[in-house]
This record gives C-alpha cells, structure tokens and sequence, in this order.
C-alpha cells in the first residue's frame, strides 16, 4: 500500500482482555517495528521484525505482549490480560532503508 | 545507554520568525540522529536526519538542523515560521555499534510548537 495501516485505529478494551493489534507496512518494506507511545512521552521501543524473524524484542515489557509476523508482511502485537497501564498509542512502522522509517497513524488502546 | 533530551516543553514563536526546537543527546560511538513531528491524531512524520557528512542538514518543509559533535546536539531550526508548522516535534537517536543497518530509535519527549499569527 501506499503508507502504513493499523487496525483498529482505537480500541477499547475491558481489563484483564486480550488485544490484538495489526500493523499492514508498506510493500516491500522487509523491517517492521512497533513502538509505544504514553500521554505526554515520545515513543518507546517494543520490537523490531526483520523479515518474518523478531530481530530484537527488547523493548516488550513482560511475557503479555508478543508480536508476530508470520510471512514477513502483515504484523500484529497480541497482549494480554491486557491492564490500565497498558493503555497508550500503539504506532507501527516499516522500513526498506535502515535509516528512515515510516510510521503509520497509530492505534489507541484504552484498557477501562 | 543512548538518551535524549528535548529540554523544552513548549516553544511560542510568532509567524515569519526564526524558530529553533533544542534537541541534545547521549551515545556512544557516532550518532544517527532524526527529527520527526506529529500533528494530531497522526502518525510521526520523518523531518530530516543526519547519518554522516556536512554537518548541516536540510529537510521537508524548509526546516534545518545542525549537527554539532562538540555540544552533543541537533538543534532543529527553520528561518520562517508558518502557522501550520504548528505541531509536536520529536527528536531521536538511533543506538550505535549496529551493523545491519536497521536501527532501532530512542526518542526525546517532544517539544510542542506553537506558532501564533
């Protein structure tokens, strides 16, 4: 596609649930990364695919949040026993270069 | 570890001004630096970044940032300010010693700029 495209672009969720996040790159695009970002802060790593593989998932905060990319396009972020704390803009982005990225437009996740 | 610092929180600037939003950083090696802005209810936007070379860089929308090694900085700056160019703007460092190219970024927590009539 033309840019990146996340579903839902918000969601609302009960806590305790389980969520699950999609991120569509741009075609082509063989790096994928998900990042998070809280009221008032810049965004924060959560992981970074290269091709089908997760080549650093460093930045996931506990064994609730895992993501998949399963032929190397489409990714999604899975959490679960999602908690209030977890509520955030979830932004994906894709890149061919390694040194520009471009981010889609985000999902907002609120767990109430 | 790799860090930056945007110190201010709000920069006011009146339209046809010169504006500058101070971004300053922390890490080992050679920096990979960037500056994104965000408008509401979008996703960041790639301004310009700075991998080698001059030391001056120039991007979208006639904005400008200076890297300078010596005060570990890359301020980014735009000779005449637009109403629209109101927005929140990030600036990022990617983490040296990678070697595949891809780099993970480590944001500053933005600066909001307000640019008045």
């Amino acid at each position: 596609g033309a840019g990146v495209s996340q579903t839902p672009s918000n969601k609302v969720t009960e806590k305790g649930k389980y969520v699950e996040l999609r991120c569509d790159p741009i075609s082509g695009h063989t790096a994928l990364y998900w990042y998070r970002q809280s009221l008032g802060q810049g965004p924060e790593f959560l992981i970074y695919f290269q091709g089908t593989g997760a080549a650093d998932d460093s930045g996931l905060p506990n064994d609730r949040f895992f993501a998949v990319r399963p032929e190397g396009s489409v990714s999604t972020l899975k959490i679960q026993r999602t908690e209030r704390g977890d509520s955030a803009v979830y932004l994906c982005a894709s890149s061919s270069s390694g040194y520009g990225y471009t981010f889609g437009s985000g999902t907002r996740l609120t767990v109430v | 570890a790799q860090s930056v610092a945007q110190p201010e929180d709000q920069v006011n600037v009146a339209e046809g001004n010169p504006l500058t939003v101070k971004c300053t950083y922390s890490v080992s090696g050679n920096p990979y630096l960037f500056w994104y802005v965000q408008y509401p209810n979008r996703g960041l936007q790639f301004l310009l970044k700075y991998i080698t070379g001059d030391n001056l860089v120039k991007g979208s929308y006639g904005f400008e940032a200076e890297f300078n090694k010596s005060q570990t900085s890359f301020h980014l700056k735009k000779p005449s300010a637009l109403v629209s160019d109101s927005a929140l703007y990030f600036c990022a460092v990617s983490p040296t010693g990678m070697n595949t190219g891809f780099q993970k970024l480590v944001f500053g927590t933005g600066t909001r700029l307000l640019v008045s009539p």
